[in-house]
């Protein structure tokens, strides 16, 4: 079972603005350790999304932002659009455990 | 640009040792990256499995810790998996991954494979 939880499922139609959490501990987030984002499109491998908390790789549209605070952190997609249906997973690092995904969050379109 | 490949059976038996490799092409394994080896069960999230450096240093899961072997072989650019005594529960898409550089604590995966699915059955 993984140390990031992130919610399920999200949703909202073209346009709109959702975010994603991801809730650590004093152990992974909470200790300091930077979170990075990834998308995993329906059969392909995960992309990198946000690294180092809130830095977008070259190529990722600026509607994707990422922030950290305390023991939990946030991806944010904003004018919401129907390429951006996928899964999403937080991903750091645990003292006790090295590398840590969260749970996996799908976002769907309406 | 950097590419990964993983190869390796299919399908293994319960009780059996699942190996994969993974060919790294457009850069050299010797890098200073960390490789790793990440799966996913089918329908359900990523787990971490372990990682190596080309010096030989490793670390893994603690959860498979006694299961996983994870090797280099620079002679021919590649990395391996091996994960001994495999149940149903290893059935899942095993993918390859490098970090990013560490001397700028890169810890994060730029470069996957495609993935390749094992299925533990008899």
């Amino acid at each position: 079972q993984s140390v990031l939880t992130q919610p399920p499922s999200v949703s909202g139609a073209p346009g709109q603005r959702v975010t994603i959490s991801c809730t650590g501990s004093s152990s992974n987030i909470g200790a300091g350790y930077d979170v990075h984002w990834y998308q995993q499109l329906p059969g392909t491998a995960p992309k990198l999304l946000i690294y180092g908390n809130s830095n977008r790789p070259s190529g990722v549209p600026d509607r994707f932002s990422g922030s950290k605070s305390g023991t939990s952190a946030s991806l944010a997609i904003t004018g919401l659009q129907a390429e951006d249906e996928a899964d999403y997973y937080c991903q750091s690092y645990d003292s006790s455990l090295s590398e840590v995904f969260g749970t996996g969050t799908k976002v769907t379109v309406l | 640009q950097v590419q990964l490949q993983e190869s390796g059976p299919g399908l293994v038996k319960p009780s059996g040792t699942l190996s994969l490799t993974c060919a790294v092409s457009g850069g050299s394994i010797s890098s200073s990256n960390w490789w790793s080896w990440i799966r996913q069960p089918p329908g359900k999230g990523l787990e971490w499995i372990g990682e190596i450096y080309h010096s030989g240093s490793t670390n893994y899961n603690p959860s498979l810790k006694s299961r996983v072997t994870i090797s280099v072989d620079k002679s021919k650019n590649q990395f391996s998996l091996k994960l001994s005594s495999v149940t149903a529960a290893d059935t899942a898409v095993y993918y390859c991954a490098r970090k990013g550089a560490i001397a700028a604590a890169e810890d994060f995966y730029h470069y996957w494979g495609q993935g390749t699915l094992v299925t533990v059955s008899s």
